[in-house]
């Protein structure tokens, strides 16, 4: 089974402090994406990325930023946290072969205070 | 427009009874489908996918793509309370390279 792990379910933190999301996976996915979904407005890409050291930005990426140094891997990065980002934060990974499903881990639900 | 659509709901039905969940997608070309569920706080889970015209089966659940019309339908029998929860429909566009997500249907099977 795939498994995508996130680092944290919930996370709290202040306005202005930058904030790490962690989530790994460990099937040698080479794609990888971040979303945030807020209730009414669905699901929403901030990034992706198709390989090490790729990122491409999604349909939201103002205030995020990310990174991918290993394969696994895959870093969003809130550089500045406002309240407007509390969020649920889900990761998902997938093959490169056209057609494969995304896969999802547990997602982090962020509050910014 | 969005390029995948839901009907939002809720959709109620009783326990035990036939639950149909629509899908229209915009892009022709799309190729492939794929129905998540997603639980209440909880993140979307895979549960169906489906590549070519027809039908497909598993379990109680039931895939169907119609290309000509450019609908897919998610079909749960004898839905159980545990099917509670809101299904998102998902389409990759023509190139192949981007998923996309529709809404989501939230279902409620009522006792």
């Amino acid at each position: 089974d795939v498994k995508v792990t996130q680092s944290s379910r919930y996370l709290v933190k202040r306005t202005g402090e930058k904030v790490f999301l962690e989530c790994v996976q460990d099937m040698d996915h080479e794609n990888m994406f971040w979303y945030r979904q807020d209730p009414g407005l669905g699901l929403r890409l901030i990034y992706f990325s198709y390989d090490v050291k790729m990122k491409e930005k999604g349909d939201i990426p103002e205030g995020y930023s990310v990174s991918r140094e290993k394969k696994e891997r895959f870093s969003l990065i809130l550089e500045s946290a406002s309240t407007n980002q509390t969020s649920m934060y889900l990761c998902a990974s997938s093959w490169t072969r056209d057609g494969q499903p995304q896969h999802f881990g547990d997602g982090t639900r962020l509050s910014i205070l | 427009q969005k390029e995948v659509e839901q009907n939002s709901g809720p959709l109620s039905v009783p326990e035990g009874a036939i639950a149909s969940l629509n899908c229209t997608y915009s892009d022709r070309g799309s190729q492939s489908f794929f129905w998540y569920r997603q639980y209440s706080g909880k993140s979307p889970e895979l549960i169906m996918s489906i590549y070519s015209n027809g039908d497909k089966e598993d379990g109680r659940f039931t895939a169907q793509l119609n290309k000509a019309s450019q609908y897919v339908s998610l079909l749960i029998r004898d839905s159980q309370p545990s099917d509670s929860a809101t299904y998102l429909c998902a389409g990759y566009n023509n190139a192949g390279n981007m998923l996309t997500f529709g809404g989501g249907t939230r279902l409620m099977v009522k006792p």
